[in-house]
């Protein structure tokens, strides 16, 4: 079980509007910046956002994310069938040891 | 460019260790922590441990402590991450990641901007 709850799939038509929530507790989203990982079929994971809202470089600001209190939100508009993957929330977690933690994952189908 | 790439896959025997190495390459080893995570067959992300490459000091998961050990070898920029007394529950793919920590008005921003290809153990008898 994870300390960060994602929703297990979320889907959407091309060129909609998706959300995918993550939420935690006071001692890793509540008090720490958020960060968003892609994982394409058969790859590793990459970076999408960080400190809750901003994008590296070459990320389309098709992707964004937010945060509020203990939970965190990543939006996706313009569905493609490329943005098919697992999305992965994380943080540092202060309680007991400082341990990073990540949510469940969500895999986003795009109909 | 930054790259992380890893050693190939491995198969083990319940009971044996396995050795992962990551070789970075495009930037200063020594100025980056490195961490590792592994995930088991469609299964979630799951933190390991990481390693401060300029001094070699370590913090693992405790879910790990006292099995898994990350060492780096800075003449090689290569971190490194075993794990002993193998099960078949550790059967997963094992990355290491680079972990930048970004200094901004509310304090730290911290994640993860490379990633290794991964690497798959397989524990099996």
């Amino acid at each position: 079980q994870s300390v960060l709850t994602q929703p297990p799939s979320v889907s959407a038509a091309p060129g909609q509007k998706v959300t995918i929530s993550c939420s935690g507790s006071s001692s890793n989203i509540g008090n720490n910046y958020v960060s968003w990982y892609q994982q394409l079929p058969g790859t590793a994971p990459k970076l999408l956002i960080y400190e809750n809202n901003k994008r590296p470089s070459g990320i389309p600001d098709r992707f964004s994310g937010s945060k509020s209190g203990t939970s965190a939100t990543l939006g996706i508009t313009g569905l493609q069938t490329g943005d098919e993957a697992d999305y992965y929330c994380g943080t540092w977690d202060n309680s007991l040891s400082a341990e990073w933690v990540f949510g469940g994952g969500t895999k986003l189908t795009v109909l | 460019q930054v790259q992380l790439v890893q050693s190939g896959a491995e198969v083990k025997k319940p009971g044996a260790s396995v050795k992962v190495s990551c070789k970075a390459s495009g930037y200063t080893f020594t100025n980056y922590a490195m961490h590792w995570v592994r995930q088991a067959p469609g299964q979630r992300l799951e933190w390991m441990g990481w390693i401060n490459a300029a001094n070699g000091n370590t913090k693992y998961s405790q879910k790990f402590q006292g099995r898994v050990t990350i060492t780096r070898d800075t003449s090689a920029s290569t971190a490194y991450m075993e794990l002993s007394s193998l099960r078949s529950e550790d059967t997963a793919v094992y990355y290491c990641a680079r972990y930048r920590y970004v200094s901004s008005s509310s304090g730290g921003s911290p994640f993860f901007d490379y990633w290794g290809q991964g690497t798959l153990v397989t524990v099996s008898s």
